[in-house]
C-alpha cells in the first residue's frame, strides 16, 4: 500500500523564525496532496494542497514544495506565530481511486 | 455555519456490542470518509464514498460497514466491536471532487472494552 512518512516527529521552533516540515511518499504516481494542521482536540484543518503538475504553491504564510524527482513534499510556515502549533500531517491521494494516505504527523511547537 | 457533525463524540462500549457512528455534512458534498486516528499510525482511511449509494473500502476497512443512503449522511457501523477498534474516528466531506478541500468532523473517541 501507500506509505508516507514524515522526517521529523517534533519541531519546536522561535517565535518569528520560519518553519520547516518534511514529508516523504512511495507512490511516483500520486497526483494530488495536501497538508494538514490539527490541534489538540480537533480534526484535521485544510491548510494548502498541491498537484502533481506543480512544484511549488503559496498561500498566506505557507508554501509547499513538491520534489517528484525524490518523492519529497516540504511545508514552509513564514514567520512562525504561537498559534501554529499543532501537529501537521501530509497526505496524498493515491493514483488508484479515490483513496487518502496520511502521514504520521509531526508536532509543531512554538517558543515565544 | 458549515460544518460536519458526528455523534457521539465520546463513547465507552463493550465488546461485541453493535455501535452507530453518525456523521452529517450540511454543505451538499459528494465525497464523504471515514478515519481513525492512532498514535504513531496518523489518520487511516476506512471507507469513503463518491456519492448516495456508492461506497469504497479505503486502507483498514475490515471489521467496519457504512451505508450512503442520503447525500448528507455517513453512519459508520461497527457490528461487533473490538478492543483493537479502540481509536479517535473522523468523518470528512468534500465537494464534487476528492480532491475539493476536506472538511474533517470534531472526531469520536471510541473505547471498547
Amino acid at each position: 500500500g501507500e506509505s508516507v512518512g514524515l522526517h521529523l516527529p517534533t519541531l519546536s521552533v522561535q517565535e518569528g523564525d520560519n518553519s520547516i516540515i518534511n514529508c516523504a511518499y512511495s507512490n511516483s504516481a500520486s497526483d494530488y496532496f495536501i497538508w494538514y494542521k490539527q490541534e489538540s482536540g480537533k480534526g484535521p484543518q485544510f491548510i494548502i494542497d498541491i498537484r502533481s503538475n506543480m512544484d511549488k504553491r503559496q498561500g498566506q504564510r505557507v508554501t509547499v514544495l513538491l520534489n517528484k524527482t525524490v518523492k519529497h513534499l516540504s511545508l514552509q510556515i513564514a514567520a512562525t506565530q504561537p498559534g501554529d502549533s499543532a501537529v501537521y500531517f501530509c497526505a496524498e491521494k493515491g493514483d488508484t481511486g479515490n483513496q487518502f494516505y496520511f502521514g504520521t504527523g509531526t508536532s509543531l511547537t512554538v517558543i515565544p | 455555519e458549515a460544518q460536519v457533525t458526528q455523534n457521539p463524540r465520546y463513547l465507552i462500549t463493550v465488546t461485541g456490542k453493535k455501535l452507530t457512528v453518525t456523521c452529517s455534512q450540511n454543505m451538499n458534498h459528494e465525497y464523504m470518509s471515514w478515519y481513525r486516528q492512532d498514535p504513531g499510525l496518523g489518520l487511516r482511511q476506512i471507507y469513503y464514498s463518491m456519492n448516495v449509494e456508492v461506497t469504497d473500502k479505503g486502507d483498514v476497512p475490515e471489521g467496519y460497514k457504512v451505508s450512503r443512503k442520503e447525500k448528507r449522511n455517513f453512519p459508520l457501523i461497527l457490528e461487533s466491536p473490538s478492543p483493537n477498534q479502540t481509536s479517535l474516528y473522523f468523518c470528512a466531506s468534500s465537494g464534487d471532487s476528492s480532491t475539493d478541500t476536506q472538511y474533517f468532523g470534531p472526531g469520536t473517541r471510541l473505547t471498547v472494552l
